[in-house]
């Protein structure tokens, strides 16, 4: 079974300048996360989709932020300016149903975002 | 809110038994989980406890006291290769309304 693929795997750009990842989750998988990991920390959930809605998505930046899952299957998360502040690793998850608690979640390799 | 607080790091002998701790503040409790991540990977998922008690998963097992708000992740015979992160994660509630917060990680070094 294919894991879950992210794109690309690393991403170096000044600040306010603008930024796309993309994610292809495991075949099947209904819902999907999008993570920002700081070095250091652990992951922060940014958006939850279910399907090609939006479960949870508080604490997405949205003045910054967006993303998007049209056809519930890939999703892209942009950022658009970037600031410093958002060096970090993007990752991608995804679950096969909406239940949280004991559903697990795969999770892509990550693409690493520097920000200069 | 909710917050969780882990050990930054820890070091342990190969071969040895290693607990890694985690207790949490949270408006409201469903589940805690454990992932592990090496340098430079993805979280992978090692275990959910919903229950108090145990949970056993081959070298691995992890423990969940709902009355403490506490729970561990216990590591056997230790490896080499179990050097990396482990982040305990907090479910709050199935609503939707909070999201799934990870702790800040403990570093586990395993050294000969």
């Amino acid at each position: 079974e294919a894991g879950v693929a992210q794109s690309p795997r690393y991403k170096i750009i000044e600040k306010r300048q603008s930024v796309a990842f993309w994610c292809n989750p495991i075949s099947g998988h209904a819902t999907l996360y999008w993570y920002q990991q700081i070095l250091g920390q652990g992951p922060k959930l940014l958006i939850q989709f279910q399907n090609n809605g939006v479960v949870d998505d508080s604490q997405l930046p949205k003045d910054r932020f967006s993303a998007e899952r049209l056809k519930g299957v890939d999703s892209t998360l942009k950022i658009q300016p970037a600031k410093l502040e958002d060096s970090a690793v993007y990752l991608c998850a995804s679950s096969l149903v909406e239940d949280r608690a004991s559903d697990t979640q795969y999770f892509g390799p990550g693409t690493r975002l520097t920000v200069l | 809110g909710q917050s969780l607080e882990q050990p930054s790091e820890v070091t342990a002998v190969e071969g040895a038994i290693v607990q890694i701790n985690c207790t949490y503040q949270t408006s409201g409790f469903y589940g805690l989980s454990w992932y592990q991540q090496h340098d430079g990977g993805a979280p992978t998922f090692l275990s959910y406890n919903a229950l108090d008690g145990l949970e056993e998963t081959g070298r691995f097992s992890s423990f969940l006291s709902r009355s403490d708000s506490y729970g561990y992740l216990l590591l056997q015979e230790l490896q080499m290769k179990d050097s990396a992160s482990y982040f305990c994660a907090v479910i709050g509630d199935l609503s939707g309304n909070t999201p799934l917060v990870f702790g800040k990680g403990t570093r586990l070094s395993v050294i000969a």
